[in-house]
């Protein structure tokens, strides 16, 4: 079946410290998407990727980081310059053009 | 600027009510709109989407209404369950440019047995 994998579900992350969480779909969509959901908030968009190899900043792009080196995959990298990185992590893929997103099931990122 | 504003931002219901969310959007280039759930811990799910040719659309339980001169659109879930307790989120896409989707801020529903 076709869809969006994240992984890991639930990330701890000490003071200082760079994480990577991974995001994969099969579903054959161009573009992908990072959002960061903070309790009883909405989405707020971290960065998108139309196409491999290209990517532009969202709504809330400091202290994260990104990189799109095969469709099919789209790191996000939560850097130590992020200072209040808890949060749950949404990826999602559309394909080009005028359709809604998939979305993965999400990642839990806590700062112990 | 928020592109699409959504209201209630909780909403509490009895079983077997009506829950009704209501969504309002400027840009008249926008022109998909679908509706998302999402249970807590999880991702949101696309529940329901419309175009604005129609004016109505129904699957199941759940309807939306549009209504296009007012830039409005709203979700209506009949005979709300309590396992329709869940956040729901109104989007909305124009056809061409990138990050074509924008979400409103999201409804807390709550239905009590």
């Amino acid at each position: 079946d076709g869809g969006i994998t994240q992984s890991p579900k639930y990330l701890f992350r000490k003071e200082g410290q760079n994480v990577t969480l991974s995001c994969e779909q099969n579903l054959n969509h161009d573009a992908m998407y990072w959002y960061r959901q903070d309790p009883g908030q909405g989405l707020r968009l971290i960065y998108y990727s139309q196409i491999v190899n290209d990517f532009q900043k969202g709504d809330i792009a400091e202290g994260y980081s990104v990189s799109r080196e095969k469709k099919e995959s789209f790191p996000l990298t939560v850097t130590s310059a992020q200072k209040n990185p808890t949060a749950f992590y949404l990826c999602a893929s559309s394909m080009d053009g005028n359709y809604g997103y998939t979305f993965g099931s999400g990642t839990r990122l806590t700062v112990v | 600027q928020q592109q699409v504003k959504q209201s209630p931002q909780s909403l509490i219901v009895q079983k077997g009510g009506i829950s009704i969310i209501n969504c309002a959007y400027e840009n008249t280039a926008f022109d998909y709109f679908p509706w998302y759930q999402q249970f807590p811990g999880k991702g949101p799910a696309l529940l329901i989407a419309i175009r604005p040719d129609v004016s109505e659309k129904k699957e199941g339980r759940f309807t939306i209404s549009f209504n296009k001169s007012a830039k409005q659109f709203s979700l209506h879930i009949m005979d709300s369950q309590p396992g329709d307790s869940a956040t729901y989120f109104c989007a909305a896409s124009r056809q061409t440019g990138a990050n074509n989707l924008f979400f409103g801020t999201g409804t807390r529903l709550t239905v009590i047995p």
